[in-house]
């Protein structure tokens, strides 16, 4: 089992180009979902997905679109970078997303926008 | 709006007890989670509290009181290995997709 993973591990974009995150989980979790963490601050949940086909606004979702075709992947877009969007991106999945369920993180993508 | 307050430093020695509250104030209150991420790493899940009154896992306890939007995540003989940021996160729907963190906690263990 090699859990959830992410690529890139680190990534540089000039401001306005776009690009895809990738996360991809084995675990057969139905639901997953996208962080971003800045320093010093906890982590705010971007986009996330109940299941296949299903997707929903977090707290931090403007500039930013996801998808949902499979099980197994859920990969971020940047549509157009910004300076903003320099973090560190986790993915995370969970069996059923209930309260209280344990969330798996992927080992993060730190994203640097010029 | 929604907020989890949670100190910013906490500093202890080996084999000592350490305490790292989390008070919270958010629409909708399903439970009540911790997790643990060592510099540069992925966040790790420790404990989630639904109900009232104490969890314990080992070295690490959690604790809850819903009345007074109030938790904490309790580690006992600290070890050096214990040195990383700790998390609260706030439940606030049935489903867990509503998940809210707080800023976090770094804990450093000292010889």
């Amino acid at each position: 089992n090699a859990g959830v993973t992410q690529t890139p591990k680190f990534q540089v974009l000039k401001t306005g180009q776009s690009m895809t995150l990738q996360c991809a989980q084995d675990m057969n979790h139905e639901y997953m979902s996208w962080y971003r963490q800045d320093p010093g601050m906890g982590l705010r949940l971007i986009h996330y997905s109940v299941g296949a086909g299903i997707t929903d606004q977090g707290e931090v979702p403007n500039g930013y679109n996801v998808s949902r075709s499979t099980t197994e992947d859920f990969p971020l877009r940047l549509l157009s970078a910004a300076p903003s969007q320099t973090s560190v991106y986790f993915c995370a999945s969970s069996f059923s997303g209930g309260t209280g369920d344990e969330q798996f993180f992927g080992p993060g993508t730190r994203l640097t926008v010029l | 709006g929604q907020s989890l307050e949670q100190p910013s430093e906490v500093t202890a020695v080996e084999g000592a007890i350490v305490q790292i509250n989390c008070t919270y104030q958010t629409s909708g209150f399903y439970g009540l989670s911790w997790y643990q991420q060592h510099d540069g790493g992925a966040p790790t899940f420790l404990s989630y509290n639904a109900l009232d009154g104490l969890e314990e896992t080992g070295r690490f306890s959690s604790f809850l009181s819903r009345s007074d939007s109030y938790g904490y995540l309790l580690l006992q003989e600290l070890q050096m290995k214990d040195s990383a940021s700790y998390f609260c996160a706030v439940s606030r729907n049935q489903a867990g997709t509503a998940l809210i963190f707080g800023k976090g906690t770094t804990l450093s263990v000292s010889s």
